[in-house]
């Protein structure tokens, strides 16, 4: 069966601190991999997806980065921490395109 | 682009009585994808329903069914005899069916709250 991986759980970092969240998919090959994230009360922004290795797109321009080395792995990564990069931040692939299968999330917080 | 319109931020519902939480969407394709997905408080998405557009047939699963209203672009989500355990924010999501990469968009969201 499919499953989805994502860690950590819970991150507090320091404002110009590193960040590196990662997402693995297992059970599928050449999955889409999404990352969203979702501030305090809101809804779901889409913040890159990619449909292969090496290839990502980016929805909006910001802090973050992401890349995906192997098939199905898919990093979110930031040289320096704002405030503003506070979240909840959640991986998700899909196969066919249907529908997404989620991750459990990571909420940061930037201190 | 396609946008999604959750109207109600809040909905409440007392246990075992029906709620129908509102949707509705802006595109001009006539081939895509409906899906109403539940954020419990643990915020894992899970995915709810998922309706095709080209399927007149309104989708059902156990309590929850859909009304599609293709020509109205309005899709909810109701509810029938509500349990503790559906108090949960509730999104509506869209995606085209000739998108290849699979992009859904989510409306804002709606909490629904459970009274016993």
């Amino acid at each position: 069966s499919q499953t989805i991986h994502q860690w950590p759980a819970t991150l507090v970092q320091p404002v110009g601190s590193p960040l590196s969240l990662e997402c693995t998919v297992e059970g599928t090959s050449n999955p889409n991999l999404y990352w969203y994230r979702q501030a305090a009360g809101r809804g779901l922004q889409l913040l890159f997806y990619s449909v292969g290795i090496g290839q990502i797109s980016s929805e909006v321009p910001q802090n973050l980065s992401a890349s995906r080395p192997q098939d199905r792995q898919f990093i979110l990564s930031s040289k320096k921490l704002l405030l503003s990069d506070s979240g909840f931040y959640l991986c998700a692939w899909s196969v066919t395109g249907l529908g997404y299968t989620f991750g459990s999330g990571t909420r940061l917080t930037v201190v | 682009a396609q946008t999604v319109t959750q109207s109600q931020p809040e909905m409440s519902v007392q246990e075992a009585e029906t709620v129908t939480l509102s949707c509705t969407y802006d595109t001009s394709e006539s081939d895509y994808y409906l899906f109403w997905y539940k954020q419990p408080p643990s915020r894992q998405m899970i995915l709810v329903i998922r309706q095709e557009a080209y399927k007149q047939q309104n989708a059902t699963e156990n309590r929850f069914s859909v009304n599609f209203q293709k020509a109205a672009k309005s899709f909810s989500l109701k509810i029938s005899d509500s349990q503790l355990g559906d108090a949960a924010m509730y999104f509506c999501a869209y995606r085209s069916a000739t998108d290849s990469w699979g992009k859904l968009q989510f409306g804002a969201g709606t909490q629904v709250v459970v009274t016993p």
